[in-house]
């Protein structure tokens, strides 16, 4: 079965900074990668989504970008805010089916 | 108006108890979800139901039961409950064959 490893587990940036997380899977068929935000208290929500024909995806300050041959994926957070202090989840599937969530980020940004 | 909604938010148990959480959607989605997530974070399915339908059952002991009325609610009921069940416990949604989960806000287990 797939199986994401995430990477780091945690992360300090100062406000302004940009923070990358990566990750990577197990299963090349696995078409579809979204990347969710648990914010404390709440349960996840997605912020982006990539499918597996594109190779990068934009929304406003944050950014995913796919390598299907290394079999790895990363989101791109730039000019970093304090309400971007969250935990985030990287998953991947196979069209859609059973959701494989990565072991989480706890971004931590700092004024 | 709440989209995904866990009843109850918190649930404090002791050992060998049987419990159960209720989940109700407003979203009419087709598909529903239980997810497991332990004191590590880690986020891991449970069950899926599809318009009633069970479609996928991971290797979760035979204690938990989930029950699906109808397609806007999905219950997990869970008999003798043990130390290791203690986690947070959310409810998804998502459209058939689309990718967006929608989470509920959670149910703290905690046995004791």
């Amino acid at each position: 079965g797939e199986n994401v490893e995430q990477h780091p587990s945690t992360l300090s940036v100062q406000e302004g900074d940009s923070a990358v997380i990566k990750c990577t899977y197990s299963d090349s068929a696995s078409n579809y990668f979204p990347w969710y935000k648990q914010e404390l208290g709440k349960g996840p929500q997605l912020i982006i989504d990539i499918r597996s024909n594109v190779g990068e995806k934009k929304d406003q300050r944050i950014a995913v970008t796919l390598n299907k041959t290394a079999k790895h994926f990363s989101l791109h957070i730039t000019e970093t805010q304090p309400e971007d202090s969250a935990v985030y989840f990287c998953a991947a599937s196979r069209s859609f089916q059973k959701l494989v969530f990565g072991t989480g980020t706890r971004l931590l940004v700092s004024p | 108006d709440t989209a995904v909604s866990q009843t109850p938010k918190y649930l404090v148990t002791q050992m060998g108890n049987d419990k159960s959480i209720k989940c109700e959607q407003n979203l009419g989605h087709d598909t529903m979800y239980w997810y497991k997530q332990d004191s590590k974070k880690f986020l891991k399915i449970m069950f899926s139901y599809n318009n009633k339908e069970l479609i996928i059952n991971e290797t979760v002991p035979n204690r938990f039961s989930p029950k699906s009325p109808d397609k806007a609610h999905l219950n997990l009921h869970i008999n003798s409950l043990e130390l290791g069940d203690s986690a947070v416990y959310f409810c998804a949604s998502s459209p058939l064959r689309a990718g967006e989960l929608f989470f509920g806000e959670g149910s703290r287990l905690t046995v004791l």
